[in-house]
């Protein structure tokens, strides 16, 4: 069965100190793993996918890499509106076709001004 | 481009009560759709998917159904609430099964 273990449960952090967020996945072949950030009473919002080691997205103040056992979302000199929940899923795959995504628990971001 | 709409917001609703939550998608043809439960502490948890008209699986057995009677409509019901389905139910899309999903905002049901 994939797992996907997401470490720390909460983080808060001072405006403008840049921090990572881990994903640890065990799965029987990766295909693929993607970042989503969530804000409170909302659906989360796709951030970024990576399919390979080594791969690595950016979009602003966030980037994410890839390794063969785990994800990172580097946040570098975050502000305030970078606070939410940030979630990593990998495919879930029957091999009947792909089930959905498995998440894990998330990382709770807090950036204090 | 694409949007996916899902309602009502909040819903409140007694026990044994029945339960239609709706989801649409727009701008797409053929998506597969979801339905999952978010509930504190726990993260999301798929319920059902679907990759066509009709088709329909189930993920844990439960208290609900889902439907697909259209391409980009996805319907989750229950006939009889209980207290323990409460949660965040979101719909979400993709354009196949190993792509990243699309959520919608998502419908917060109290069963009282």
């Amino acid at each position: 069965e994939d797992q996907v273990t997401q470490s720390p449960e909460a983080l808060r952090l001072q405006e403008g100190e840049s921090s990572s967020l881990n994903c640890s996945y065990t799965v029987s072949g990766l295909r693929g793993l993607f970042w989503y950030r969530q804000d409170p009473g909302k659906g989360p919002e796709f951030l970024f996918t990576l399919y390979s080691a080594g791969e690595e997205k950016e979009k602003e103040r966030l980037k994410a890499t890839l390794t063969k056992k785990e994800s990172f979302l580097h946040i570098t000199a975050p502000k305030p509106e970078d606070s939410a929940t940030y979630l990593c899923a990998v495919p879930s795959y029957s091999g009947g076709g792909a089930d959905g995504l498995t998440f894990g628990k998330g990382t709770h971001l807090i950036i204090q001004p | 481009s694409q949007t996916i709409h899902q309602w009502p917001a909040t819903l409140v609703q007694p026990v044994g009560s029945p339960l239609s939550l709706e989801c649409t998608v727009e701008g797409t043809s053929n998506p597969n759709l979801y339905w999952y439960r978010q509930a504190a502490g726990r993260g999301l948890q798929l319920l059902f998917y679907s990759v066509g008209i009709g088709q329909i699986s189930s993920e844990v057995p439960q208290n609900l159904s889902a439907s697909r009677p259209q391409d980009r409509q996805f319907i989750l019901s229950s006939k009889k609430l209980l207290l323990s389905d409460s949660g965040f139910y979101l719909c979400a899309w993709s354009v196949g099964g190993l792509t990243e999903a699309f959520f919608g905002q998502g419908t917060r049901l109290t069963v009282v």
